[in-house]
């Protein structure tokens, strides 16, 4: 298997709502990653887990709470977004680089949020 | 930034035609990959050239690095209707953290035109 789920494809939310994202994997990838996409921009990096911590964070606004519950999921939690957060988020996972493997990354289909 | 440059931002051929994409980057470099996007959904692995290979083939795919002027090509002959796509390339610095960060470039938009 090597799929990247995501959930929900679609979602739209209100300023002042609290939603989340989630993303699963099967592929035994001990990183993970959360990239948002601005329409024809590249994606650009917003967190990255680990071994189920947080090694990255580019400066991202407290608005968007990442969360690693295991080593198969990765949710990000969302509350207070303003319009301008509207974009695709993806999710992506990789194997670990410790026992120097490629690092390719697999992409989920991502999220389109809208934020009303 | 990070952010690597792709050019040309847009390209339009003709079906078995070939298509070039450069991507020039700024900082030195694991290794150097390329993704497609289809119209705002996931993006797919295509190839990586680690810092220390010169060129690389994969089916259509050709690619090259020269590490030397921080740039790369992305090749792809006789193309299909079913290419069009953004590509995205992608660098990787290495981290401490087992994890790999890349830094994508700017995206070129490919359409091939049947």
């Amino acid at each position: 298997d090597t799929e990247v789920t995501q959930t929900p494809k679609h979602l739209v939310m209100g300023m002042t709502n609290k939603k989340s994202l989630k993303c699963e994997q099967h592929m035994g990838h001990r990183a993970m990653y959360w990239y948002k996409q601005k329409a024809k921009k590249p994606p650009e990096l917003m967190f990255v887990y680990s071994y189920e911590k947080l090694s990255i964070n580019e400066s991202v606004p407290s608005r968007f709470s990442p969360e690693c519950p295991n080593s198969s999921l990765l949710n990000l939690h969302l509350h207070a977004l303003q319009p301008e957060d509207s974009a695709l988020y993806l999710c992506a996972s990789s194997q670990d680089q410790w026992r120097g493997l490629v690092g390719e990354q697999y992409f989920g289909p991502g999220t389109r949020l809208t934020v009303t | 930034s990070q952010q690597g440059e792709e050019d040309p931002q847009a390209l339009s051929i003709q079906e078995g035609e070939n298509a070039t994409m450069n991507c020039s980057y700024k900082t030195s470099i694991n290794n150097l990959q390329w993704y497609r996007q289809n119209s705002g959904r996931g993006l797919v692995h295509l190839i990586l050239i680690r810092s220390n290979e010169r060129e690389k083939h994969s089916g259509r795919l050709r690619v090259t690095l020269d590490t030397s002027k921080k740039s790369s090509s992305l090749l792809i002959t006789a193309s299909r209707a079913a290419d069009t796509a953004s590509y995205f390339c992608a660098t990787d610095s290495g981290s401490k953290t087992g994890a790999n960060n890349l830094f994508f470039g700017t995206g070129t938009r490919l359409t091939v035109i049947p």
